[in-house]
């Protein structure tokens, strides 16, 4: 059965500081990984990858993926408490089917 | 632009009820997603439609879940007759890919579904 494991399930900081997210994957059919950032309501998507060791890019967050390893992190530079959120990845096995993980909860306190 | 669009926003209903909910897609979009999103299970994909033709729906939990795209502009997910452990947020999400996939998956803001 396809599989996204992510860590860690919580993640506490201070605002300020940096933090990075991990998420792993079954090898069966790997199309692509994505990342989304889940609030009050709907996921909203942050980035998809499909090519290895190539840097994703939007802000303050980033992403990566290692296709050899079987892994992605998100990093987040300098938090705010805006970046409170939970963060789900999801990654595509074939066709369009997403398998998502259970994500990481991060909170940024002031 | 108008994102994916999800009616109700909130459903409490009486176990044994029927339940509607329904979701418009973002406008040329050709594949169309229903998910279920509980604390237990997290994110889980229910069925999926491309060009308004069902896919997959190896992820409809029973027979008492349906799921129809009469258009390309409309689709409801249908539970008769609900029960509590049917209590959960549904997600409808749309994307620009076919069967080759890979194109991100743009959600709808959920119906908070509660059966009593």
């Amino acid at each position: 059965e396809d599989k996204v494991v992510q860590s860690p399930l919580s993640l506490v900081v201070h605002e300020g500081d940096t933090v990075t997210l991990n998420c792993s994957y079954e090898v069966t059919n790997f199309r692509s990984l994505l990342w989304y950032k889940q609030e009050k309501k709907a996921p909203t998507f942050l980035f998809m990858l499909t090519s290895s060791g190539i840097e994703k890019k939007s802000g303050r967050l980033s992403s990566i993926l290692d296709k050899k390893e079987l892994f992605s992190i998100l990093n987040i530079t300098a938090t705010q408490t805006g970046d409170s959120a939970v963060y789900l990845c999801a990654a595509n096995f074939g066709n369009e089917k997403l398998t998502f993980g259970t994500g990481t909860r991060l909170t940024i306190i002031p | 632009d108008a994102g994916v669009i999800q009616s109700p926003r909130h459903e409490v209903t009486e176990m044994g009820q029927e339940v509607t909910l329904r979701c418009k897609p973002i406008s040329g979009h050709n594949s169309l997603f229903w998910y279920r999103q509980t604390m237990m299970r997290g994110l889980e994909l229910l069925i999926y439609f491309n060009n308004n033709v069902p896919i997959d729906d190896s992820g409809m939990p029973e027979d008492r879940f349906s799921a129809k795209m009469p258009n390309a502009s409309f689709s409801t997910l249908k539970i008769q007759p609900s029960e509590p452990r049917d209590s959960a947020v549904y997600f409808c999400a749309s994307s620009t890919g076919g069967i080759r996939g890979n194109q991100p998956q743009h959600f709808g803001d959920g119906t908070r579904l509660s059966i009593l």
